[in-house]
């Protein structure tokens, strides 16, 4: 079974530009949910999605930050304009079936964004 | 909001020696769960605690959940190299699949 699948891997890119983030939750997982982790922090809850429609998006930092899961497949989590606080790893995780407690998570490889 | 504290921060030990991670929370937890992330890779689920006073163990690691539930371990008796890593505790929060991770504890076992 493929587990859940990030791309890029990394992205460096300037202030003011935009950058997309994609990932592709694991076959048959109805819930998505993405995090982030600031160097030596804690990982925080960005937003989490039940197949397309957005559950929880109570993490997300401000409207710079803009997730997407047309058809509830893979999900894009877009940073537009990216300011240097940004920078961090953009984790996506996966859950099955119904959004309930108890849930674990699989999460994937996550995307190291550094903003210059 | 819900917050999740983790101690330590990090810890040094010899290989053989024995390590413990704290997380403490000021609320009631419905449950909580503990991932390891290993050096450049992604969190891994390792367990996960629901009962108050609750313990589970997984060869040389040991999971408690408080009486109170308010509290968790994890400890490793006899930690190898194969252990290094940050562990994570993460706070369920009501009946949404949203997790509060605490700051983690990353771990170094010097052979």
């Amino acid at each position: 079974e493929a587990g859940v699948t990030q791309f890029p891997s990394h992205s460096v890119i300037e202030k003011g530009q935009t950058v997309t983030l994609r990932c592709d939750p694991i076959s048959g997982h109805d819930n998505l949910y993405w995090y982030r982790r600031v160097m030596g922090k804690e990982i925080k809850f960005l937003l989490h999605f039940v197949k397309e429609s957005k559950q929880d998006e109570s993490g997300m930092p401000n409207n710079r930050f803009l997730a997407e899961r047309t058809g509830g497949t893979y999900s894009t989590l877009k940073v537009q304009p990216a300011e240097l606080e940004d920078s961090g790893v953009y984790f996506c995780a996966s859950s099955r079936s119904l959004p309930m407690a108890n849930e674990k998570l699989f999460f994937g490889s996550g995307t190291q964004l550094s903003v210059l | 909001g819900q917050q999740v504290m983790q101690i330590p921060q990090y810890q040094h030990v010899q290989e053989g020696e024995d390590f413990t991670t704290y997380c403490n929370s000021s609320t009631t937890l419905s449950n909580i769960q503990w991932y390891k992330q290993r050096p450049g890779g992604h969190p891994v689920f390792l367990i996960q605690l629901v009962k108050s006073g609750e313990v589970k163990k997984q060869k040389r690691l040991t999971f408690q959940f408080g009486e109170a539930k308010k509290n968790s371990s994890l400890h490793i008796t006899a930690t190898q190299t194969t252990d290094v890593g940050t562990y994570f505790c993460a706070a369920g929060s009501g009946n949404t699949g949203k997790l509060i991770f605490g700051q983690g504890t990353t771990l170094q076992v010097k052979p």
